[in-house]
């Protein structure tokens, strides 16, 4: 059975970097399959940031590129999600998830999703 | 970026009933649409995807159609396990897309 499972701060102040880890198990990331970061601001919708695949090919959320990045770690099984420069905006709960690009697209399998506020 | 409008955003129905929610993408999105169900506090959990394939372990009384620009997704004899958020993503071109979602609440 596939599991994931986000994990960092809960609280990031204004300006600073939002850091945050994905960990994997029931299924190595260096199988196959693209990895995301996904945030719901609350009481809000869904929106992707991106995607990334273990030889790290990845795909960005254009309104956030400038300041995303999503490495994997596979030798932990893991992935990892940082956002620079955050403002109250970025107060959202973040999954991770699976995202299986092809045939056909979908999102499986995700995390519990954690909390991140951003404030002073 | 493909906008995704989903109708209604919110709706009240009785156990037994039966629910239609749509999505419409601005612009075609051959049958690349999944959909969600939310529960408050938890992770989407895949019902749908491709338009009108049910992802393995989800009741039959879920249904998808639709092509090109309108999706609907029905729920025949709503369950009492069935009141939740459900969304639309459309999964044609990066950036994927979310519907703004619609709150199934009991009448």
């Amino acid at each position: 059975q596939v599991q994931l499972q986000e994990s960092g701060p809960g609280l990031v102040k204004p300006s600073e970097t939002l850091s945050l880890t994905c960990a994997v198990s029931g299924y190595s990331i260096t199988s196959d399959y693209f990895w995301g970061w996904l945030r719901q601001p609350p009481g809000k919708g869904l929106e992707w940031i991106g995607s990334m695949y273990h030889s790290g090919s990845a795909y960005y959320n254009p309104s956030l590129k400038s300041r995303v990045t999503i490495s994997v770690d596979t030798s932990r099984n893991q992935f990892s999600l940082k956002l620079t420069s955050v403002t109250a905006a970025d107060t959202a709960v973040y999954f991770c998830a699976r995202d299986q690009r092809t045939s056909p697209p979908k999102f499986e399998y995700w995390g519990r999703g954690t909390l991140v506020t951003v404030s002073s | 970026d493909i906008q995704m409008t989903q109708s209604p955003s919110s709706l009240s129905a009785s156990e037994g009933d039966r629910v239609t929610i749509t999505c419409r993408a601005s612009q075609t999105i051959s049958q690349y649409l999944n959909w969600y169900q939310q529960k408050p506090g938890k992770a989407p959990n895949l019902l749908i995807y491709a338009a009108s394939t049910l992802q393995s372990g989800v009741p039959s009384r879920f249904s998808g159609s639709g092509s090109g620009t309108d999706f609907t997704l029905t729920i025949t004899s709503l369950q009492p396990e069935d009141f939740a958020t459900y969304f639309c993503q459309q999964t044609s071109s990066t950036p994927y897309t979310f519907g703004q979602g619609t709150k199934v609440e009991i009448k």
